[in-house]
Parts: C-alpha cells; sequence; structure tokens
C-alpha cells in the first residue's frame, strides 16, 4: 500500500544550526506534498508545501525540496530557533479524488539554546 | 478562520464500552478524517468521509466505524473500546489547495 519514510525520528541541533528532515513516498501518483508542525500539545498546523510542478519551495527560514523521480522530499530549517522545537510530519496526497494524506511517523526536533 | 472543532478533550472509558468521538467543522467542506496518532508511528489514517453517508476505510480500520448523517458532523465509533485503543485522536478537514487539513485539538483516549 501507499507509505510514506521519515527520517530521523528525532533530531537535536544547536541554536543557529540548520536542520534537514528527509522523506520518502511510495505512490507515484503522489503530487503534493505538504509539511506540518505540532507543537507541543497543540494540533498539527501547515507550515510549507510543494507540488510536483517545482522542485523546490521557500519561504523565510524554511524550504522544501522534492526530487519527483527518486521519489524524495525534504524540509529545510536554517538559522533554528527555540520555537523551531516541535514535531515535523511529513505528508505524500494526490491534488483529486479524496485528499487523503499518507503521513509520515515525524520527527522531533529539538533546538538547544 | 476554519473551525474543527472535537467535542472531547480528554475520554477515559473502559474496555467494552461503546464510545463515540464527535467532530465538526463549520464551512461546509465536504473530506473529513480521522487519524490515531501514537508515538513513533506518526498519524495513521483510520476512516475519512468524502460526502454525507459517504465512508471509506484507511489503513487502519479493524475496530472502528464511523457516521456521516449531516455534512458538519464526523463521528468516529469504538465499537468495543479496548485497551490498544488507547491513543490521541485527530479529526480533519480539508479546506482546499490553499490550506490542506485543518485538525481539530484532539481526543487523548484512555482504555482501563
Amino acid at each position: 500500500g501507499e507509505n510514506v519514510e521519515q527520517h530521523p525520528s528525532t533530531l537535536s541541533v544547536q541554536e543557529g544550526d540548520s536542520a534537514v528532515i528527509k522523506c520518502t513516498y511510495s505512490d507515484s501518483a503522489s503530487n503534493y506534498f505538504p509539511w506540518y508542525k505540532q507543537e507541543l500539545g497543540k494540533r498539527p498546523q501547515l507550515i510549507i508545501d510543494i507540488r510536483s510542478n517545482v522542485g523546490e519551495k521557500k519561504d523565510q527560514r524554511i524550504a522544501v525540496t522534492l526530487n519527483k523521480t527518486a521519489k524524495h522530499f525534504s524540509l529545510h530549517i536554517t538559522e533554528t530557533q527555540p520555537e523551531d522545537s516541535a514535531v515535523y510530519f511529513c505528508a505524500a496526497s494526490r491534488t483529486s479524488g479524496t485528499y487523503k494524506y499518507i503521513f509520515g511517523t515525524g520527527t522531533r526536533l529539538k533546538v538547544l539554546a | 478562520d476554519v473551525k474543527v472543532t472535537q467535542s472531547s478533550r480528554y475520554l477515559v472509558k473502559r474496555t467494552g464500552e461503546k464510545v463515540f468521538l464527535e467532530c465538526v467543522q463549520d464551512m461546509d467542506h465536504e473530506n473529513m478524517f480521522w487519524y490515531r496518532q501514537d508515538p513513533g508511528l506518526g498519524l495513521r489514517l483510520i476512516y475519512f468521509s468524502y460526502d454525507v453517508k459517504m465512508k471509506e476505510k484507511g489503513d487502519i480500520p479493524e475496530g472502528y466505524s464511523v457516521s456521516r448523517e449531516k455534512k458538519e458532523r464526523f463521528s468516529l465509533i469504538l465499537e468495543s473500546a479496548s485497551t490498544n485503543q488507547t491513543s490521541m485522536y485527530l479529526c480533519a478537514s480539508y479546506t482546499g489547495q490553499a490550506a490542506g487539513y485543518t485538525f481539530g485539538s484532539g481526543t487523548r483516549l484512555t482504555v482501563v
């Protein structure tokens, strides 16, 4: 069945360093890849997404890259800050039909001050 | 802003009880989803619905059913609660291409 693998499961970085989270998807028909951030005790919130017709998208300190051939996509956070500490989930979906998202298993990012 | 409301934040139920988890959205969205969240396993899809009375199984439907009698309300039902259903349950509503899913605040269910 459809599957999304996410690595690493935990990531600790020093404040100001960069963080990279990687995901691989199995459904070659997937064409939409959102990233969600879940702070402790809160609901997941969409932070950035990318569609299959682009290879990279950037929004201030966060960026996402997509390699459709390899079925890989990654989240990059630069100049990390303590408020970036959270669990991050990647997902893969098709932009038609049921809009079902298949999520990765999550990455707990800790930014050390 | 879209509101997705889950009726209970915390629930404690006994093994064998029938449990109802309610989710209501206020924007007439068609697609709604129930996920459970467990440490190390991420968000796993239980059931989803794309219209009133329409439903499909997700990846882990065993032990669950759903009801969508009205567009705004999507209910998850645990027919006979078991301890392995202790988890955080998240409801989501698909709000469109710009915003994707809006999640509810979650229900932490403990089955004892």
